[in-house]
């Protein structure tokens, strides 16, 4: 089955700064690639994702790239604030369309 | 984005007694859910894929006589938690995939506390 790596566990950034979460996939077949961000006590909740089609994508401050030949992606934010603040998984879904997920990364942003 | 709506947000019980928890596409058909587990500060863990009109399938280890999962309509899926115990308390959370498998969203997740 698919495996899914994340790293890393935990990220301290200054408000302002860029931060940068990889995950890394072994299932050459997985083709849908989604982040999720996930607030204490509260659903995930989906923020970017990525098809097998496409390199890099960007929705205001945070981007998604995919390198399908190192099987790895990652999740960037830029000009962090304090409410990026939460937990981030990533995903990646292959043909049986069940998705699997990293471990989490718990990013704290300080004012 | 698509709802996912689940209740209840928490619930308590007594040891022993059984809990329905229901996850439900507002917007969309939901030919397939997903339900999983989750511990403080730890990720998903996938308990078990529920599918429209058949049974549903569940990971290794999970117990399918204890965990009982119904998907009897293309927006309602249940989980039911038989003879509930002290350490079946944690945050169940269900999941749908949109119309022509394109996203996957999540419900807001019920806290269990078994006391």
């Amino acid at each position: 089955g698919e495996n899914v790596e994340q790293h890393p566990s935990t990220l301290s950034v200054q408000e302002g700064d860029s931060a940068v979460i990889k995950c890394t996939y072994s299932d050459s077949a997985s083709n849908y690639f989604p982040w999720y961000k996930q607030e204490l006590g509260k659903r995930p909740q989906l923020i970017i994702d990525i098809r097998s089609n496409v390199g890099e994508k960007k929705d205001q401050r945070i981007a998604v790239t995919l390198n399908k030949t190192a099987k790895h992606f990652s999740l960037h934010i830029t000009e962090t604030q304090p409410e990026d603040s939460a937990v981030y998984f990533c995903a990646a879904t292959g043909g049986s369309y069940i998705p699997t997920f990293g471990r989490g990364t718990s990013l704290i942003v300080h004012p | 984005g698509a709802v996912v709506s689940q209740h209840p947000s928490w619930v308590i019980c007594k040891s022993g007694t059984s809990v329905k928890i229901e996850c439900r596409s507002l917007d969309f058909q939901a030919t397939t859910m997903f339900w999983y587990r989750q511990f403080p500060k730890q990720s998903l863990m996938l308990m078990a894929t529920s599918n429209e009109g058949s049974k549903a399938t569940y990971e290794q280890g999970v117990e399918k006589d204890k965990f009982l999962i119904n998907h009897a309509s293309l927006t309602l899926s249940t989980l039911t938690v038989t003879s509930a115990h002290p350490e079946d308390s944690s945050f169940y959370i269900c999941s749908a995939w949109t119309g022509g498998l394109e996203k996957l969203f999540f419900g807001s997740g019920t806290q269990l506390s078994v006391l």
